[in-house]
């Protein structure tokens, strides 16, 4: 089956530790997006990545860090989680930047 | 910067009318838009793309409408159900890879 999945699903941290989540596609798609989902806000764009070793900055990407080395998984990385991070976040990918996006189940993060 | 708005209002519609939602973007000309379904504590899923030669597109009830003049494109639902209560999402890329998500409507269609 087609998918994007997400890990962990839920998670519950302090201010400043280290965190990963985890995101994987099995569709052979060259573009990947992190972004998060706030209450009026919508979805902001953190991370993308064009493709292997290629990224760049959406519009909030502050205190979050991403790498692709592989063309199916797109890790976030929260260095130093702050409780402003505290957010529902997805990851989605595409064939090409353009085409239509396919979204990851979500993770929602709370930092204390 | 730029900027798509939809109605932060939710939009109540009795069932079996038509629902129109609207996406105005400001400081940028894309080449297409794209309308997204989200239902509550899930990820968005792809609905309609339109790219600016194609002033209508339509699946089976839906039906999208792109202004490039009026910087704006509508969303059109006929015929609503109960199971078409949801947010929907209208986004751009910039031409580049940067995408741009408007914050979404809420839909509810009472029986």
């Amino acid at each position: 089956e087609a998918q994007v999945t997400q890990n962990p699903r839920y998670l519950i941290t302090v201010t400043g530790k280290k965190l990963t989540v985890t995101c994987s596609q099995n569709m052979n798609h060259e573009y990947m997006s992190w972004y998060r989902q706030d209450p009026g806000l919508g979805l902001r764009q953190i991370y993308y990545s064009m493709n292997v070793e290629v990224t760049d900055k959406g519009d909030v990407p502050e205190g979050y860090k991403v790498s692709r080395k592989e063309k199916r998984n797109f890790p976030l990385i929260l260095e130093s989680p702050s409780p402003n991070q505290t957010s529902l976040y997805f990851c989605a990918s595409s064939l090409v930047a353009q085409n239509e996006q396919f979204f990851g189940p979500g993770t929602r993060l709370t930092v204390l | 910067s730029q900027k798509i708005e939809q109605n932060s209002e939710a939009l109540n519609i009795q069932e079996g009318k038509t629902a129109t939602l609207t996406c105005n973007y400001t400081n940028y000309s894309p080449a297409y838009l794209q309308w997204y379904r989200q239902d509550p504590g899930r990820g968005p899923v792809f609905l309609l793309l339109i790219r600016e030669n194609e002033k209508e597109k339509r699946k089976e009830r839906l039906k999208v409408t792109f202004d490039t003049t009026l910087k704006q494109s509508l969303f059109h639902i006929t015929a609503s159900q109960p199971a078409d209560s949801a947010t929907y999402l209208c986004v751009f890329n910039t031409g580049g890879f940067k995408t741009i998500f408007g914050a979404g409507t809420r839909l509810f269609v009472k029986a």
